[in-house]
């Protein structure tokens, strides 16, 4: 089935810096979504993609859907102690039957120190 | 407040004791879905329901089974759960499909012993 090669797997910076990540296909995705996970909770939907080379923020975060629509990017400026968890990329997929599937990526950790 | 219920948030078991984890959802949501969380792997479908008495196998569908009797409730069973079935689980659930919004659980971590 379709993957997604998400980057770097973990990241340690400290507070204030910047942060960014990405996810590759080698097949076309129509949508790219970013969720974050913290600690003990569920995965929750930061950004939508739906258009290639869309640019979207959402606060300190931008997320883009690469031309090729096959790569996305997530930035996130001047990280705070609360940016600390797990971010995950995802991408609708249709299968032929037309089951639907959402693939997620493996996720990146992000540790912020203060 | 709009939310997925999902419980037990935590469950030790002994392997082939059938186990159902429950999901229920609040928000008149027609797409319900099973995930696991496993380190270095990401998450990964186990099941999912496009609407009342439909349902359809994701990526790892093997061990496991769901219903879909009612929209609000979408229960995880382990008829025989084995030690690989330890996980953390998360159901989730979005108005039509996977193009919107899933909103997510908190999560059931299993361990089978």
């Amino acid at each position: 089935g379709q993957q997604l090669n998400q980057s770097p797997q973990s990241m340690f910076i400290q507070e204030g810096e910047d942060v960014s990540m990405n996810c590759t296909s080698s097949s076309i995705f129509n949508t790219w979504l970013w969720y974050k996970q913290d600690p003990g909770e569920g995965p929750v939907l930061l950004i939508a993609l739906y258009k290639a080379g869309e640019l979207t923020s959402n606060g300190r975060l931008t997320a883009q859907f690469g031309i090729t629509r096959k790569d996305s990017f997530l930035n996130i400026s001047a990280s705070i102690p609360s940016d600390v968890g797990i971010y995950f990329c995802a991408g609708p997929t249709v299968y032929q039957g037309g089951s639907e599937k959402l693939v997620f990526g493996k996720g990146m950790k992000l540790t912020v120190n203060p | 407040e709009a939310q997925v219920t999902q419980n037990p948030r935590y469950l030790i078991t002994v392997t082939g004791k059938k186990l159902t984890v429950t999901c229920s959802q609040n928000m008149n949501h027609e797409y319900m879905s099973w995930y696991r969380q496993d380190p270095g792997l990401g998450l990964r479908q186990i099941y999912y329901s496009m609407n009342v008495e439909v349902t359809d196998k994701g990526d790892v569908p093997e061990g496991y089974k769901v219903s879909r009797k009612e929209k609000r409730n979408f229960p995880l069973i382990l008829e025989s759960p084995s030690p690989n079935q330890t996980s953390l689980y998360f159901c989730a659930s979005s108005l039509t499909g996977i193009n919107e919004k899933l909103f997510f659980g908190s999560g059931t971590q299993l361990s089978v012993l």
